[in-house]
């Protein structure tokens, strides 16, 4: 069964930096994408990006590339997504999620197992 | 940038049908995926690949596909499907959500 465990909540003041984490099993980590999903309060669900921990081989929302950075650890099965100068946009619900099945990128592949989601605010 | 539209609400009675649409001019060139998310939890898939259920939906959810508009239907609807549904689908190498619509049922 696959699980994925979120780091807690978190509280920063702008232009603080923050790495938050997502631990996975019941699965080969290595061997399937995980991604990163932000939820602004009252809004939507917003694609960040994905990592293929296998070879770091590594996927960007047009739109975020460049203001976070997601990364994995294999030996402990880890997911991180870092901000190195957080803003008061980033207030959001960030979700970890993994990609069941093997992504045919423009065409197929969706997050099959969602974690429980980690609260970012950041506020002066 | 690639944008799939959903209506922001959509309201049905108990044991009625509901249809939620996604439209977008590309749609069908990839598969469309389906996500409900209830108050405070975290968004569970309902429709894989326009059409499939995955283990542990019930039947009452479908999906379906004609043109650039796909359907999320839910066939006798119940309290419990009250909820947010989200869209999702491809464009080039990026993953698209819908912007959401909230289901009703009342």
């Amino acid at each position: 069964e696959v699980q994925l465990v979120q780091s807690g909540g978190e509280v920063k003041k702008p232009g603080e930096s923050l790495r938050i984490s997502c631990q996975a099993s019941g699965y080969t980590f290595s061997a399937k994408w995980i991604g990163w999903v932000r939820q602004k309060p009252g809004k939507g669900l917003e694609w960040m990006g994905i990592i293929y921990p296998g070879d770091s081989d590594t996927r960007y929302s047009p739109s975020l590339e460049g203001q976070v950075t997601i990364s994995a650890d294999k030996s402990i099965t880890t997911a991180f997504l870092h901000w190195k100068t957080l803003k008061a946009s980033d207030t959001a619900m960030y979700y970890c999620a993994v990609v069941g099945h093997p992504i045919n990128f423009g065409v197929s592949g969706t997050f099959d197992f969602w974690g429980p989601g980690t609260q970012v605010t950041v506020s002066s | 940038s690639y944008e799939l539209t959903q209506p922001p609400s959509v309201s049905v009675s108990p044991g009625q049908t509901a249809n939620i649409t996604c439209s977008a001019d590309k749609l069908g060139d990839s598969f469309t995926y389906w996500f409900q998310q209830r108050p405070g939890q975290s968004p569970v898939l309902v429709i894989f690949q326009d059409n499939k259920r995955p283990s542990g939906i019930p039947e009452r959810f479908s999906g379906s596909i004609s043109g650039k508009t796909a359907t999320l239907t839910i066939t006798g609807t119940q309290p419990l499907d009250e909820a947010d549904y989200y869209c999702q689908a491809w464009d080039s190498n990026s993953l698209v959500f819908g912007g959401g619509t909230k289901l009703t049922v009342l």
